[in-house]
Order: C-alpha cells, then structure tokens, then sequence
C-alpha cells in the first residue's frame, strides 16, 4: 500500500541535542510538507519542499532544518535553537503540476517529540 | 493572506441528530477549499474537498460541505451523527492564485457524539 511513514512515533530529547524525524513517501509526491501540532493551536507550517534539492520556509522555520535529497524522503531536524519542541510532528505530501494542483495531502501519523 | 477560522472548539450532538462543523475563510482569490478528521495520535485524513463547480460537495463517511462565497463559508454537515465520528476536525484552504503550495489550517474543532 502507498502511503506516509513517519519515524519513530516517540523521541525524547535533551537539552542541547539536535534530533531529527525520519519521513518517507512511496506515493510518487513531488511536494512534502512539515506541520506542527499544539493543542488548541492547529497545524502550523514549518518547512515545504516542491522539488527534490528545493524547500522553502514555512510560518514557524526557525529552530528546524530540513533536507530534500531524494524525493522519497524529507526529514526534519529539531535543533538545540527549538526552545519549545514539545509538539506532534506531522509530514504529508502531495501531487504538484499539471492538473493535479488541486489535490489533498496525504499524511503520516505523526511523531510525538517531547523533552526529557 | 489566507487564514481560516474554526469559531468552535467543541461540538455536541445526539447520535442519530445532524451535525455541522463551521468553518470560515480568507483569502484573496478563489479558494481551495478542504476538510480533514484525526483520531488520537493519528494523521489527519482527508474527507473532502472544493475546488470549483457544484456548492454542495459530498466527501468520505457520509460528510458533506456546502461552499459560500458570500458568506465565505465552507460548513460540514452530516445528516445523522454516529458515535464512531466523535473525532478532531480541520478545515484548510489554499489560494491557487498565490505561491504558497502549502495549506493554511484552522484551529480544530472536536466533535463529541454521545449515544
């Protein structure tokens, strides 16, 4: 089956200490895009990426790195610059160009980062 | 810029009683717009979508949504509630007319359907 899998669904980090969320699509996907989930709060942009080698920032980038080398895959790297990582990670991606434009995301199920 | 807006956080319906999620929207060309559920510590799934045509679109579950362009309004409704729905959910919207490829997503609201 095609789908979104995210790994692990628990991290913990410490203080000072980079970590990074594994993220990887079968489903043919140009664009992938990194959310992150408070309560109350929604989904909130973090990261996007169109093409493979080419992303761009979201509303909430700063304290996060990504990478875009292969178009399977789109990790997210939680910096020691995060203050407040605490939050549920979610990728998703989706089809672009052409008319498939208008299609929704498909997601993962997410992974829960707290700090020790 | 876009943004949407969820006014409730919490609904609450009779099983077997209809039920409507609001959801409100701006943005500064026509709208793309989306409704997706999440169930506790899962991915958001996608239950349906408006794009352009018919103002009422029928989606997954028995969910249904009417587009209101006056009113700036993309409601889900469904006639008749069942338990197995009581879950979190998120009304998005794209702008096709801006750059931004990523969709903008309101705040959540739960539905709670008592038996």
């Amino acid at each position: 089956d095609g789908g979104i899998t995210q790994s692990p669904k628990y991290l913990f980090r410490k203080e000072g200490q980079n970590v990074t969320l594994s993220c990887e699509q079968n489903l043919n996907h140009d664009a992938m895009y990194w959310y992150r989930q408070d309560p109350g709060q929604g989904l909130r942009l973090i990261y996007y990426s169109q093409i493979v080698n080419d992303f761009q920032k979201g509303d909430i980038a700063e304290g996060y790195s990504v990478s875009r080398e292969k178009k399977e895959s789109f990790p997210l790297t939680v910096t020691s610059a995060q203050k407040n990582p605490t939050a549920f990670y979610l990728c998703a991606s989706s089809p672009r160009g052409g008319g498939v434009d208008n299609q929704p995301q498909h997601f993962g199920d997410g992974t829960r980062l707290s700090i020790l | 810029a876009q943004s949407v807006a969820q006014p409730e956080d919490q609904v609450n319906v009779a099983e077997g009683n209809p039920l409507t999620v609001k959801c409100t929207y701006s943005v500064s060309g026509n709208p793309y717009l989306f409704w997706y559920v999440q169930y506790p510590n899962r991915g958001l799934q996608f239950l349906l979508k408006y794009i352009t045509g018919d103002n009422l679109v029928k989606g997954s579950y028995g969910f249904e949504a009417e587009f209101n362009k006056s009113q700036t309004s993309f409601h889900l409704k469904k006639p008749s509630a069942l338990v197995s729905d009581s879950a979190l959910y998120f009304c998005a919207v794209r702008d096709p007319d801006t750059g931004r490829r990523a969709l903008t997503f309101g705040s959540g609201t739960r539905l709670q359907v008592q038996p």
